[in-house]
């Protein structure tokens, strides 16, 4: 298994600002994921996030919105810039284990006034 | 376009029942899957993954891949109240997630 951590756990924000979201994982992965959850929805694939090469985004979502860093193979960081109240969203950090388990974080709860 | 389909429900079974739940997908070329639980509030928690068709067990829960028929199960057995969530199957290459669906065990 793998030991996720997300920093902040919640934050509320104002329009036009910009958040930067933490996720370390307790071992060495290769592939790591951001995901958008809103409420009372499924889960929503934001990017794919591998070390070493640019963050792979998925239909809908661009860097320049949604930058990732992934500089070891313990940790990554998703930025929401220019918010709007429509990224109101639990944003997840997951990662895939080299036994192909896929692990979620706590996620980090995001209002956007 | 490729999808991973579930019944929203939501599903009551009385205790001590076998609850199942089911996902159909589009995409023949999908071989693994995934199982999340996810309490209200919590981020989903993976219950088990197959990724050969046929049965797995685990415990109360068992999972069913049939790529015939492009299909995904999870049977729960002996359910408990503490079962009570969203469980979630996801498609193992694009992790593509269902809608998930809401489970409720009454005692």
């Amino acid at each position: 298994s793998a030991v996720i951590s997300q920093k902040p756990s919640r934050d509320i924000c104002q329009r036009g600002t910009s958040l930067t979201i933490q996720c370390q994982v307790d071992s060495q992965v290769t592939m790591m994921f951001w995901y958008r959850q809103q409420p009372g929805q499924s889960l929503t694939l934001i990017a794919t996030a591998n070390q070493g090469s640019e963050a792979t985004y998925e239909s809908g979502f661009v860097i320049d919105k949604f930058p990732i860093s992934r500089p070891n193979l313990t940790f990554s960081t998703l930025t929401v810039s220019n918010m709007s109240p429509e990224d109101s969203s639990i944003y997840l950090c997951s990662v895939r284990t080299g036994a192909g388990e896929q692990y979620f974080g706590p996620g980090t709860r995001l209002t956007v006034t | 376009q490729k999808e991973v389909e579930q019944n929203s429900g939501p599903l009551s079974v009385p205790e001590g029942a076998i609850a199942s739940l089911n996902c159909t997908y589009s995409d023949r070329g999908s071989q693994s899957f995934f199982w999340y639980r996810q309490y209200s509030g919590k981020s989903p928690e993976l219950i088990m993954s197959i990724y050969s068709n046929g049965d797995k067990e685990d415990g109360r829960f068992t999972a069913q891949l049939n790529k015939a028929s492009q299909y995904v199960s999870l049977l729960i057995r002996d359910s408990q109240p503490s079962d009570s969530a969203t469980y979630l199957c996801a498609e193992y290459n694009d992790m593509r997630f269902g809608a998930g669906t809401r489970l409720t065990v009454k005692p």
